[in-house]
């Protein structure tokens, strides 16, 4: 079984630049998640998508941050204009109906 | 609100040596408890998790862990560690609201020296 994968892997650019990172989850899985991970601390979710509607993306920055999946498959995470606190790893991850979640590689993002 | 402490940043062991990584929660309602496993520029990894049922519960990689209710734990255990098992290590609770999110501890490092 194929896993969550995710792309680029890695990403620098300055800030008030945008970046955009993709994902695709698991076949079937219909829950998707985008978590932020900063250096020394545990990732923290920003979006969860069920299909294509959103359930949760009550900690993702509006002003910058968007994301979408459209056909409830895939999914885009953008960032618009970049800042210099945004540089973390970008984890996608989905679930199956036993709860537990599989994450991807993830996309390392640099902010200069 | 649900949430997990880890309250060691680093734990160092010998390998042979039985390991313990520690985890408490808070939660309201029914704690699903779950522990992964980060290694270095990798995703995270499944490694167990607590729903119901019996208080040890065995995962992957031979790692095991003990959900204490009176004391809010659940400490990641292995009998015997190995050098390849150093690497992050994070606790998480399921949310609420039943939305399946996890929120995950802070992490905490393992290294097991040979």
């Amino acid at each position: 079984e194929a896993g969550v994968a995710q792309s680029p892997r890695y990403k620098i650019i300055e800030k008030r630049q945008s970046v955009a990172f993709w994902c695709n989850p698991i076949s079937g899985h219909a829950t998707l998640y985008w978590y932020q991970q900063i250096l020394g601390q545990g990732p923290k979710l920003l979006i969860q998508f069920q299909n294509n509607g959103v359930v949760d993306d009550s900690q993702l920055p509006k002003d910058r941050f968007s994301a979408e999946r459209l056909k409830g498959v895939d999914s885009t995470l953008k960032i618009q204009p970049a800042k210099l606190e945004d540089s973390a790893v970008y984890l996608c991850a989905s679930s199956s109906i036993t709860g537990e979640l599989f994450f991807g590689e993830g996309s390392r993002l640099t902010v200069l | 609100a649900q949430s997990v402490a880890q309250p060691e940043d680093q734990v160092n062991v010998a390998e042979g040596n039985p390991l313990t990584v520690k985890c408490t929660y808070s939660v309201s309602g029914n704690p699903y408890l779950f522990w992964y496993v980060q290694y270095p520029n990798r995703g995270l990894q499944f490694l167990l998790k607590y729903i119901t049922g019996d208080n040890l519960v065995k995962g992957s990689y031979g790692f095991e862990a003990e959900f204490n209710k009176s004391q809010t734990s659940f400490h990641l255990k292995k009998p015997s560690a190995l050098v390849s098992d150093s690497a992050l290590y994070f606790c998480a609770v399921r949310d609420a609201g039943n939305t399946g999110k996890l929120i995950f501890g802070q992490g905490t490092t393992l290294q097991v020296k040979p």
